[in-house]
């Protein structure tokens, strides 16, 4: 059974760089199967999609978000891992990270980490 | 355009079938997927692809889909169907998109 698990401080001040890493558990990045994505919550509100890579390194982000979004994979610790640059108190939500089949006709995710709320404050 | 529109609430009484839709041009040429959502939980999938439901899931949830609009419907509620459902697709750019979400209540 595939388990991800997210990490990283719970506050962040504005301005400064948020960085998440998600460690995965029974199966590896390195399998080439799947994409290994970032989705984001703002507390009350709807999922965001923030961008995927796959274990060759490469990436892909949403647009809106693209300028102030880094997203890199260390296959050899089976995690990857989120830095989202001059954060905003806007940016303050739970932060999940989650397996993506990939594959022409689809965009979906199968397996979910828990999340971790991030707040942004001073 | 890369967007999917959800109505915000549905109800249904208890043991009544119920639809809940999810509209988007990407969805002429994509399959969409669904996600249950319980406070203070993960997404969770229910149906992905043309109507394929992951281990676990009920058969009481199946997808469908006609031209720029598909739907999850849920086939005789129960009360631990009540949460949020999203929808999700991708568009022709590779971008996954998500619809805002629609609240159910039971009932």
């Amino acid at each position: 059974q595939v388990q991800l698990q997210e990490s990283g401080p719970g506050l962040v001040k504005p301005s400064q760089t948020l960085s998440l890493t998600c460690t995965v558990s029974g199966g590896s990045i390195s399998s080439g199967d799947y994409y290994w994505s970032w989705i984001r919550q703002p507390p009350g509100k709807g999922l965001e999609w923030i961008g995927y890579i796959y274990y060759s390194g490469s990436t892909y982000y949403n647009p809106s978000l693209k300028s102030r979004v880094t997203i890199s994979v260390d296959t050899s610790k089976n995690q990857f891992s989120l830095k989202l640059s001059s954060v905003t108190a806007a940016d303050t939500a739970v932060y999940y990270c989650a397996r993506d089949p990939g594959g022409y006709s689809y965009g979906f995710f199968d397996y979910w980490g828990q999340g971790t709320l991030v707040t942004v404050s001073s | 355009s890369s967007e999917l529109t959800q109505d915000p609430a549905v109800s249904v009484a208890l043991g009544q079938t119920v639809r809940i839709t999810c509209q988007g041009d990407s969805l002429r040429s994509y399959y969409a997927s669904w996600y249950q959502q319980k406070p203070g939980q993960a997404p969770v999938l229910v149906i992905y692809g043309k109507n394929n439901r992951p281990s676990g899931i009920p058969d009481r949830f199946s997808g469908s889909s006609s031209g720029n609009t598909a739907s999850l419907t849920i086939t005789g509620a129960q009360a631990e169907d009540e949460a949020d459902y999203y929808c999700n697709s991708r568009d022709s750019s590779g971008n996954r998109l998500f619809g805002g979400g629609t609240k159910l209540t039971v009932l």
